[in-house]
């Protein structure tokens, strides 16, 4: 348990689906980040958060969507997907942007798999 | 732009010592991470360096030498549970960015009995 929780763990949904991913910390921190890790490629950031505005959005299809309800909490809602949206998608959280010399804390992932 | 390169796949004998390497070309930089992520887990932090030199913590060290754009990542005493891939990121205002992360593609490392 790293203090970052993501679920569900796996995901397999079709084109046509909506479904949402979830992130909650209890650490304390004010900045929230979904990357997108697929293989043999390095994480891509998608979504940076600061006290649950957004501040970055790094050209990502709207087929993805983030909402960041409170600084615990981060959804990243999923429509119309495409197989190559497959991918672990990770969460991570730092104290606060300019902060993050202490590092960021990942979650686990969720395994995503659209068919 | 940004870049960052390591090794994809490194193989090292238990209780030998491997390096892993990191090259990296950014505006702004800001720092230098290392991560560590065993197979369908959360990356973990391993080391910070922002000023040149060798951070030491434990049986892991890393170096950083910002003029070379260069770091290295350490491991000492192998040990099984060593088998992971080991990410450097990167931390740069490029852009007008907030400082965010910039990873590099990992390094997967086996750890040999």
């Amino acid at each position: 348990e790293t203090g970052v929780t993501q679920t569900p763990r796996h995901l397999v949904m079709g084109m046509t689906n909506k479904k949402s991913l979830k992130c909650e910390q209890h650490l304390g921190h004010n900045a929230m980040y979904w990357y997108k890790q697929s293989a043999k490629k390095p994480l891509e950031l998608m979504f940076v958060y600061s006290l649950e505005e957004r501040v970055e959005n790094n050209s990502v299809p709207s087929r993805f969507s983030p909402e960041c309800p409170n600084s615990s909490h981060l959804f990243l809602h999923l429509h119309t997907l495409q197989p190559e949206d497959s991918a672990l998608y990770l969460c991570a959280s730092s104290q606060a942007l300019d902060r993050a010399y202490y590092g960021y804390t990942f979650g686990s992932g969720t395994r995503l798999t659209v068919v | 732009g940004q870049n960052i390169d390591q090794p994809t796949e490194m193989t090292a004998t238990e209780g030998a010592i491997v390096q892993i390497n990191c090259t990296y070309q950014t505006s702004g930089f800001n720092g230098l991470f290392w991560y560590q992520q065993h197979a369908g887990e959360a990356p973990t932090f391993l080391s910070y360096n922002v000023l040149d030199g060798l951070e030491e913590k434990g049986r892991f060290s890393s170096f950083l030498s910002r003029s070379k754009g260069y770091s290295y990542l350490l491991l000492k005493e192998l040990q099984m549970k060593d088998s992971a891939s080991y990410l450097c990121a990167v931390r740069s205002n490029y852009g007008g960015s907030q400082g965010n992360l910039i990873f590099g593609k990992g390094t997967k490392l086996s750890v040999k009995p």
